[in-house]
């Protein structure tokens, strides 16, 4: 199985600021990368997908960026609504795997 | 936008199977590039990927399950299902079903829509 590794594990951050978090496979994933938020009580939701794809309805400040066995997620202005949970995803193969999840909190 | 929704007991006994069922709207189960499929989430925790179905029946599971897992499909009635066997209280989890749509000209996939998720607990 790929092992996907998300840092930080949670992440303290202020309306306005500018984010970045990471996930790392433990192989070669190319760029079959996807990214989701959770907020409490709900599915995930597609954010970015195949590296640096914006999914449609997703807002411009959101942005994925990386190939091979490193990959960024990062919010350009944080808006109350982004604190939530991140998720990375790989679909290079299965089992599809995802990584543990970095909380955005507000600082 | 197709739609998901998860439907079955919220509680089930240790040892007996767990069993699921998906109901598709907006869009039909046979429409291909679709692997429709099964994601739990322990309490509190990070999310599992247990398997998917093509709507042609064919499957593909988590090793960590598989002795476990059965996953089906029924287009007549645009539903989708899974059953969990043997269960024990590490089985209680948010159990989400969801669409892994496949670009076969990119080979990119991912989880576009997904149901609101079940909690099933099993108790003792």
């Amino acid at each position: 199985d790929i092992q996907m590794t998300q840092s930080p594990s949670s992440l303290s951050a202020s309306v306005g600021d500018r984010v970045t978090m990471t996930c790392r496979a433990s192989q070669s994933i190319r760029r079959y990368l996807n990214w989701y938020q959770q907020k409490p009580g709900k599915a995930p939701e597609l954010l970015i997908y195949a590296g640096y794809s914006l999914e449609s309805g997703v807002p411009s400040r959101f942005s994925g960026s990386g190939s091979g066995t490193d990959f960024t997620l990062t919010i350009s202005s944080l808006r109350p609504e982004d604190f939530a949970t991140y998720y990375c995803q790989q679909s290079y193969s299965t089992p599809r795997t995802f990584g543990q999840g970095t909380k955005l909190e507000i600082k | 936008q197709v739609q998901l929704q998860e439907s079955g007991p919220g509680l089930v006994k240790a040892s007996q199977t767990l069993s699921l069922t998906c109901s598709v709207s907006g869009g039909s189960i046979s429409s291909g590039g679709y692997y429709w499929s099964w994601i739990r989430q322990h309490p509190g925790k990070g999310l599992e990927w247990i398997g998917y179905i093509f709507y042609s029946g064919s499957t593909n599971y988590n090793p960590s399950l598989k002795s476990r897992v059965t996953i089906s499909v029924d287009t007549s009635k645009n539903q989708f299902s899974l059953k969990l066997s043997s269960v024990t209280a590490a089985d209680t989890a948010v159990y989400y079903c969801a669409i892994d749509r496949y670009n076969a000209s990119s080979g990119h996939a991912y989880f576009n829509s997904w149901g609101q998720g079940t909690l099933v607990t099993v108790s003792s």
